[in-house]
């Protein structure tokens, strides 16, 4: 199973962009890199998922160097609401998934 | 779309009583998904059902936690008896496959929150 170190914690400030980097030096093959998002009293959101080079969507962007070994949710322009705990998750279909601490990020005005 | 529902949201019980936890997984999702997650910590799953068949139960103290599927669909949670260190959220969630990957995404529900004093 694959581990994942992140920071434990980020500051911002609004209208900055966020880069939140999680290392996964032991990846395999099939897995894939996914990112949630989870606000205070409420369950996991699911972010962004890729397997290689870069993935958007209409929240974030989610960056995969060819090697694979870490990955880098891109937040743009952060705001207040944007203030959370975010897990970088790797595996494949049909496997278990470990979870980290995730990163709390804390957005300040 | 329903999301993942739960109940109760929020239930404080004494040590060595019981509790159970109900889930309504996402019409369609074969995959069940039963997480504790401790303040400060990220979920731990307790146990993985696929339809009504239990596919991992590895971190599930089967000593005082059980769960069930029955018919594939809703799925409950018990601790009998509970002690103070399973003061936690308990989460379930529910996807079409399972594991991640390959557009599979998990879906979480908004949790039960358990303290056992």
């Amino acid at each position: 199973l694959a581990k994942t170190t992140q920071p434990i914690s980020m500051d911002s400030y609004e209208g900055q962009e966020v880069n939140i980097t999680c290392s996964h030096n032991n990846i395999a093959t099939n897995d894939y890199i996914t990112w949630y998002q989870q606000f205070p009293s409420q369950g996991p959101r699911f972010i962004i998922q890729g397997y290689k080079t870069k993935v958007t969507n209409e929240v974030a962007s989610l960056f995969i160097p060819a090697d694979r070994k870490s990955s880098t949710l891109s937040l743009p322009r952060v705001s207040l609401s944007d203030t959370a705990v975010y897990y970088c998750l790797v595996g494949e279909p049909g496997r278990k998934l470990i979870w980290g601490l995730g990163t709390s990020l804390a957005v300040n005005p | 779309e329903a999301g993942v529902a739960q109940s109760p949201r929020y239930k404080i019980i004494e040590k060595r009583q019981s509790v159970a936890f109900w889930c309504n997984p996402i019409s369609g999702h074969a995959t069940l998904y039963w997480y504790q997650q401790i303040l400060g910590q990220g979920p731990k799953l307790l146990i993985q059902f696929q339809n009504n068949g239990v596919v991992d139960d590895s971190q599930l103290p089967k000593d005082r936690f059980s769960a069930e599927r029955l018919k594939g669909v809703d799925s409950t949670l018990k601790i009998q008896p509970a002690k103070l260190e399973d003061s936690a959220v308990y989460l379930c969630a529910s996807s079409l496959g399972f594991g991640t990957g390959n557009g599979n995404t998990i879906y979480f529900g908004e949790g039960s929150w358990l303290t056992v004093v």
